[in-house]
């Protein structure tokens, strides 16, 4: 089975300050992992993927995620936030070696930015 | 940009009546995708949809869960018979061939709340 664990119902964070998401996943295979926004009222919005090769991966918006095999960690970071960031972050997985091809979120993570 | 559209925005209904929410994919892509989020939880997946056939579905999708893609641009999911549990938000997703890491693109979601 794969699942994917986000410890922190909200993050709080001053503007201008790095931020970090945190992701735990477990999967008894190879993971794809991925990160999606939610802007109230809105869809969930890719962000970025790692899916192999180098552990740093950017996207969108000047975020990055790290990538950590031993930990089974992929956190979501960003060097400067944003007010503009604030909104929810759900990170997902799917395990290459299940022969199930979709996704399984978090439940998400609320990013409070202030000013 | 190509959206996926979903409607209602937000459906209220009784107990034990049928409700339909309807998607319009992205007009190329072939994988089709329902996820629901229950207040609070995290976003799960209900069903995949490819070829006009079911794909995957998770414990969730049980007999009172049906999907259709009617007329080559409507993905709808049905619920035949509402339980108070069913009020959640529901997302369409979908994504296409090319993609081998599934990237899939939201829509907005529509609210069902069963009373």
């Amino acid at each position: 089975a794969q699942s994917v664990a986000q410890p922190e119902d909200q993050v709080n964070v001053a503007e201008g300050n790095p931020l970090t998401v945190k992701c735990t996943y477990s999967v008894s295979g190879n993971p794809y992992l991925f990160w999606y926004v939610q802007y109230p009222n809105r869809g969930l919005q890719f962000l970025l993927k790692y899916i192999t090769g180098d552990n740093l991966v950017k996207g969108s918006y000047g975020f990055e995620a790290e990538f950590n095999k031993s930990q089974t960690s992929f956190h979501l970071k960003k060097p400067s936030a944003l007010v503009s960031d604030s909104a929810l972050y759900f990170c997902a997985v799917r395990d290459l070696d299940s022969g199930y091809s979709t996704l399984t979120f978090g439940k998400g993570t609320m990013l409070l930015v202030s000013p | 940009e190509p959206e996926v559209t979903q409607t209602p925005s937000h459906q209220v209904t009784q107990m034990g009546q049928e409700v339909i929410l309807r998607c319009v994919p992205i007009s190329n892509h072939l994988y089709f995708y329902w996820y629901r989020q229950i207040l609070g939880q995290k976003v799960e997946f209900l069903v995949s949809f490819y070829n006009n056939e079911i794909s995957e579905k998770s414990e969730i999708f049980d007999d009172q869960f049906s999907v259709e893609r009617p007329d080559g641009s409507n993905f709808t999911l049905k619920i035949r018979s509402t339980k108070l549990e069913d009020s959640a938000m529901y997302f369409c997703a979908s994504r296409d061939g090319l993609s081998g890491a599934n990237v899939l693109t939201f829509g907005a979601g529509s609210r069902l709340t069963v009373l």
